[in-house]
């Protein structure tokens, strides 16, 4: 079965730091990769993705994330926190095969920032 | 505006009076789900359709039912909820077909209590 884990369930980091979020997902074919955002009592907001091609994708917010097949990883990076970034963060992943039954989602990390 | 809308928004109810929580989207897509999150858990896949009147279960389909009478909506009904039923869902669309039917158009989610 598909699986997503993200070992990290909360993460701490300073305002204007670097940050990296880390996403692993179970081997099978071609899969595509999505990581999504959840600010507190909100939604959830793709924040980019990756189908195929270049394995750094760029996103939304000054986000990016790489894709590493070697590794099973997908992980999301940005150069400078801000604190309107704590929030929830979710990767997923679906598998070639057809999209009806949707993504297979990570538990998700949360993201505190420190003045 | 492309959305999926939900509601209603938040709901508290008794354990065993039935309910249902709609969802419509306005941009044609053909796949929809639910999903259920929750803490340390992620987001769960309760049901999906593939279109009208096509429906299959998810990973946690027990105590739910749904239906797929038109294109757009795709209600989730609880017909006799129970507290472990408490949960933050959320609706998805999504267009079928190729890499693009797994990006999914999340809905603002329904908060539910049942005591």
């Amino acid at each position: 079965a598909q699986s997503v884990t993200q070992p990290d369930i909360h993460i701490t980091v300073s305002e204007g730091a670097s940050l990296e979020l880390r996403c692993n997902y179970s081997y099978g074919a071609t899969p595509y990769l999505f990581w999504y955002v959840q600010s507190p009592g909100q939604g959830l907001q793709l924040l980019l993705k990756y189908f195929s091609g270049d394995t750094l994708v760029q996103g939304i917010k000054g986000f990016e994330a790489e894709f590493k097949r070697s590794q099973s990883s997908f992980n999301l990076r940005k150069p400078s926190v801000h604190w309107s970034d704590a929030a929830e963060y979710f990767c997923a992943v679906g598998y070639s095969g057809g999209g009806a039954d949707g993504l297979t989602f990570g538990k998700g990390t949360h993201l505190i920032i420190q003045p | 505006e492309a959305q999926v809308t939900q509601n209603p928004r938040y709901l508290i109810t008794v354990t065993g009076k039935k309910l249902t929580v709609t969802c419509s989207q306005n941009m044609n897509h053909e796949y929809m789900s639910w999903y259920r999150q929750d803490p340390g858990l992620g987001l769960r896949q309760i049901y999906y359709s593939m279109n009208v009147e096509v429906t299959d279960k998810g990973d946690v389909p027990e105590g739910y039912k749904v239906s797929r009478k038109e294109k757009r909506n795709f209600p989730l009904i609880l017909e006799s909820p129970s507290p472990n039923q408490t949960s933050l869902y959320f609706c998805a669309s999504s267009f079928s077909g190729g890499a693009l039917s797994y990006e999914q158009y999340f809905g603002p989610g329904t908060r539910l209590t049942v005591t």
